[in-house]
């Protein structure tokens, strides 16, 4: 079972464009939603992140737009630049355990 | 920056082989975990370790494995007879809080291959 979905599988952006990836999550208890960015032969790295008590988080270029009664949340990335070629991980988890439940990743190319 | 490393950073082994992946959290961190990724594939949970015993784990930690804090600081998977099926990049993590309070850091993981 899929705990959170995300897509699109891979997204190609201009330099200078938004690049936007979309979740969706099923189970309610989930309450913290971060995004991870990783390079090619590194680790995933914690790059923004929400819970559901807000609907919006901005961090420099980075945006989280959450909707709690659609159960989906997406990145929004401005001004987009080949720097931010990377995979993009959604993930949730809940308010009790430590298990993090990730997305299938998302591979964003920034063309110069 | 503090961070957590890794060794080995890649391993080949034979099918059937008892495999060690060693971690170093970062020293004031108090939950660890293991995660797994299989080439181009989402990132699972295998384990999350806290005060000295497994908190959690998924279906996919079976009996094949196990984890071990030995000296206070290392922190060890170890997978008893290795699949083929179980060749992943093996990332340890750790965190100051539960999943919810505590950022998670990664570390660069570990490539397993098993032939």
């Amino acid at each position: 079972q899929q705990q959170v979905k995300q897509s699109p599988q891979s997204l190609i952006v201009q330099k200078g464009g938004i690049s936007i990836i979309n979740c969706a999550y099923e189970n309610t208890a989930f309450d913290y939603f971060p995004w991870y960015q990783q390079f090619p032969g590194k680790g995933p790295a914690l790059l923004i992140a929400i819970r559901p008590d807000v609907s919006e988080k901005k961090e420099g270029r980075f945006t989280i737009s959450f909707n709690k009664s659609a159960k989906q949340f997406s990145l929004h990335i401005m001004d987009s630049q080949p720097g931010d070629s990377a995979t993009y991980f959604c993930a949730a988890s809940p308010n009790t355990g430590n298990q993090f439940y990730f997305g299938t990743g998302t591979s964003l190319t920034v063309i110069p | 920056e503090p961070e957590v490393t890794q060794t080995p950073s890649h391993q080949v082994t034979q099918m059937g082989q008892e495999v060690i992946l060693r971690c170093v959290p970062i020293s004031n961190h108090l939950y660890f975990y293991w995660y797994r990724q299989i080439l181009g594939q989402k990132v699972e949970f295998l384990v999350s370790f806290y005060n000295n015993e497994i908190s959690e784990k998924s279906e996919i930690f079976d009996d094949q494995f196990s984890v071990e804090r030995p000296d206070g600081s290392n922190f060890t998977l170890k997978i008893r007879s290795t699949k083929l099926e179980d060749s992943a990049m093996y990332f340890c993590a750790s965190s100051n809080g539960q999943a919810d309070t505590g950022e998670l850091f990664f570390g660069e993981g570990s490539r397993l291959t098993v032939l």
